[in-house]
């Protein structure tokens, strides 16, 4: 089955600046969805954008979908301290009912 | 609205002893998860469930995992014997059953963490 990979593996930066993470997936989608968790807890939606949608805000993230590349990316502006966590992003594959497939995430540090 | 519920939070047991996890789901949700995370590694589906049938459990350890969800609403997923490698957090996920008023999003619980010792 197809899974989403996150890069980088890692990031860190200084809290006002942006973070930008990025998704590759291997097959057609009906959807891409954006999680974060943190550290000892649940997964928490982010934001789901659909495979004929191109780009997409809530707040201050923003999420791209590029199907002919197999790419998403999600950026997260004016970063706070508590926005450090793990973010993972998960596909639906097209065809396949719900089954929502995870990458291995990007762990993000924001320094105060 | 309330969550998605998961007991127990912790969980640490002998290899080769039996454990279980059961979730309870946010009402009216058809559709249940259970994924297996390893630490470090993103979350891997071990069985999906619509109302209290089975959708995918091809990534469910048979010989040792079972899972049923009696009457579509709470699940129970079981280990026995556990191994070593079965160190994780499993996550118990719902969603509303698919079509135009269904978002995709997942709900999660807070996950049971099991260590085998």
């Amino acid at each position: 089955s197809q899974q989403g990979e996150e890069d980088p593996q890692a990031l860190s930066i200084q809290e006002g600046e942006n973070a930008t993470m990025n998704c590759s997936y291997k097959t057609s989608i009906n959807n891409l969805q954006w999680y974060r968790q943190n550290s000892g807890r649940g997964l928490v939606h982010l934001i789901l954008i659909r495979s004929n949608e191109r780009e997409k805000h809530s707040g201050r993230l923003r999420v791209t979908l590029d199907t002919s590349k197999k790419s998403s990316s999600l950026l997260i502006t004016a970063s706070r301290a508590a926005d450090t966590a793990s973010y993972f992003c998960a596909t639906d594959e097209a065809g396949y009912g719900q089954n929502f497939v995870f990458g291995p995430g990007t762990r993000l540090s924001v320094l105060p | 609205e309330a969550g998605v519920a998961q007991s127990p939070r912790y969980k640490i047991i002998e290899k080769r002893q039996s454990v279980a996890f059961w979730c309870n789901p946010i009402s009216g949700h058809a559709t249940l998860y259970w994924y297996q995370q390893i630490l470090g590694q993103g979350p891997k589906l071990l069985i999906q469930f619509q109302n209290n049938g089975v959708v995918d459990d091809s990534q469910l350890p048979k010989d040792r995992f079972s899972a049923e969800r009696l009457k579509g609403v709470d699940s129970t997923l079981k280990i026995q014997p556990a191994k070593l490698e079965d160190s994780a957090v499993y996550l118990c996920a719902s969603s509303l059953v698919a079509g135009s008023l269904n978002t995709g999003e997942l709900f999660f619980g807070e996950g049971s963490r099991l260590t085998v010792l």
